[in-house]
């Protein structure tokens, strides 16, 4: 069945660093791929997404590549800022109203 | 404009009880898919409600129920309550192929 894999947290980076989440997904097709974030105490917000190979999601200064050739969606920031600090979740659906399958979640605190 | 809201935000129950959760989705939205999320996880899809009919299930048993009613608000019952259903419970709404939209969700406690 499909499933979502992403690198385990918790991730503790400093102000300005350069920040890197893994994520790697087993389906059939071609799913539309999705990060979403949930700040402590709150519901998940969609950060970015992206529906076919080698489209690029971006928000906020965050980017994700969706790579077919290896099911790949790593999201990236180039430099984070104290209110990143949050649960990050990297998810598929088949469509954008089908079901919404997530991964585990990482962990991100950023520290001054 | 609105976006999603649930309640309450938080309940507390104890084992065997019943319990029913609210959820209206955002202005415009005619479908609500229901997940539920444990502590330390990702969410888990439940059910998800469609011009009052329930159109996709996940791996949830029959003690989790649901309504939409025409007015594509929607509820999510939980009988014979176990210590496990304590989670999260999040609401998203959508219409026609666009994207997911979460509520802030409602924390059971069961005890």
């Amino acid at each position: 069945g499909n499933s979502v894999t992403q690198m385990e947290g918790p991730v503790t980076l400093s102000e300005e660093a350069f920040l890197t989440i893994n994520c790697t997904y087993t389906a059939t097709g071609y799913p539309s791929l999705f990060w979403y974030v949930q700040y402590p105490g709150e519901g998940l917000q969609l950060l970015l997404k992206a529906t076919k190979a080698d489209d690029k999601g971006s928000n906020k200064g965050f980017e994700a590549t969706y790579r077919k050739e290896t099911t790949s969606f790593h999201l990236e920031k180039g430099s984070v800022q104290v209110s990143d600090s949050a649960v990050y979740f990297c998810a598929l659906s088949k469509t954008s109203y089908d079901k919404v399958i997530f991964g585990p979640g990482t962990s991100l605190s950023v520290i001054p | 404009d609105a976006g999603v809201t649930q309640s309450p935000t938080h309940l507390i129950k104890t084992r065997g009880q019943q319990v029913t959760l609210r959820c209206s989705p955002k202005s415009g939205h005619d479908t609500v898919s229901w997940y539920q999320q444990a502590l330390g996880q990702g969410p888990q899809f439940i059910f998800q409600y469609y011009e009052e009919e329930e159109r996709q299930r996940g791996n949830f048993p029959d003690r989790f129920s649901g309504h939409q009613f025409p007015n594509y608000s929607s509820e999510l019952n939980v009988n014979a309550l176990l210590l496990g259903d304590s989670a999260l419970y999040l609401c998203a709404s959508s219409r026609d192929a666009n994207e997911q939209f979460f509520g802030p969700g409602t924390r059971l406690t069961v005890l």
